[in-house]
């Protein structure tokens, strides 16, 4: 059975910084880019970063630029993101997902950041 | 980056109803182009990918069709498990955008 799970969520001030996890299982991680979306409270999805198969590619959205790193472990079968410098508008669910592009795709169920003081 | 434009933003439609959503793409995508439904509480599910192409297990009643810049998601015959919000997803260039969805909502 294909899991994603992630976890490191929870409350942090403004300007603090918080490391999400995401634990695959089920099926190659290896052979997928691997990518975070992340949705406001009542509202859309936002593409916020992926990472090539290998680690040699990253991408972000321009709002976290500078401040979010995504990174990844094949040989744990895990997916990370430090996020520095955190703003309210950081506040959402952070879904982790794999091959957004491909024909296989998986997802997990989300951990919930907060950012307020 | 490219905007993706999605409409209607909610419709309300009885069980039975065909229903259409579409997805404008501000400019050329090929066919790098997703469809994905959520409900409350729950992770997105990929319906279609490749624009056109069913995701396994997904029933025959979606269907999804376009390329470049103009893209269709339709059900043929709303059931009511269907009732939920719906999202295109391009991955023809970065950063990656979604449409901003499409509340199916029961009349």
């Amino acid at each position: 059975e294909v899991q994603l799970v992630e976890s490191g969520g929870g409350l942090v001030q403004p300007g603090g910084s918080l490391r999400l996890s995401c634990a695959a299982s089920g099926f190659t991680f290896s052979s997928y880019w691997m990518s975070w979306v992340r949705q406001a409270p009542g509202k859309g999805l936002e593409w916020v970063a992926n990472i090539k198969v290998d680690g040699s590619e990253k991408n972000y959205v321009d709002s976290v630029k500078g401040r979010f790193t995504i990174s990844r472990d094949n040989a744990k079968n895990s997916l990370y993101l430090q996020m520095n410098s955190l703003r309210a508008e950081d506040t959402a669910v952070y879904y982790c997902a794999a091959g957004l592009g491909a024909t296989g795709t998986y997802w997990g169920q989300g951990t919930l950041v907060t950012v307020s003081s | 980056d490219i905007q993706m434009t999605q409409s209607p933003s909610s419709l309300s439609a009885s069980v039975g109803d065909r229903v259409t959503i579409t997805c404008r793409a501000s400019q050329g995508i090929r066919n790098d182009l997703g469809w994905y439904q959520q409900k409350p509480g729950k992770a997105p599910k990929r319906l279609i990918y490749a624009a056109s192409s069913l995701q396994s297990g997904v029933p025959s009643r979606f269907s999804g069709s376009g390329s470049e810049t103009e893209f269709t998601l339709t059900i043929s015959s709303l059931q009511p498990e269907d009732f939920a919000t719906y999202y295109c997803l391009q991955h023809n260039s970065y950063p990656l955008t979604f449409g901003g969805g499409t509340k199916v909502e029961i009349k």
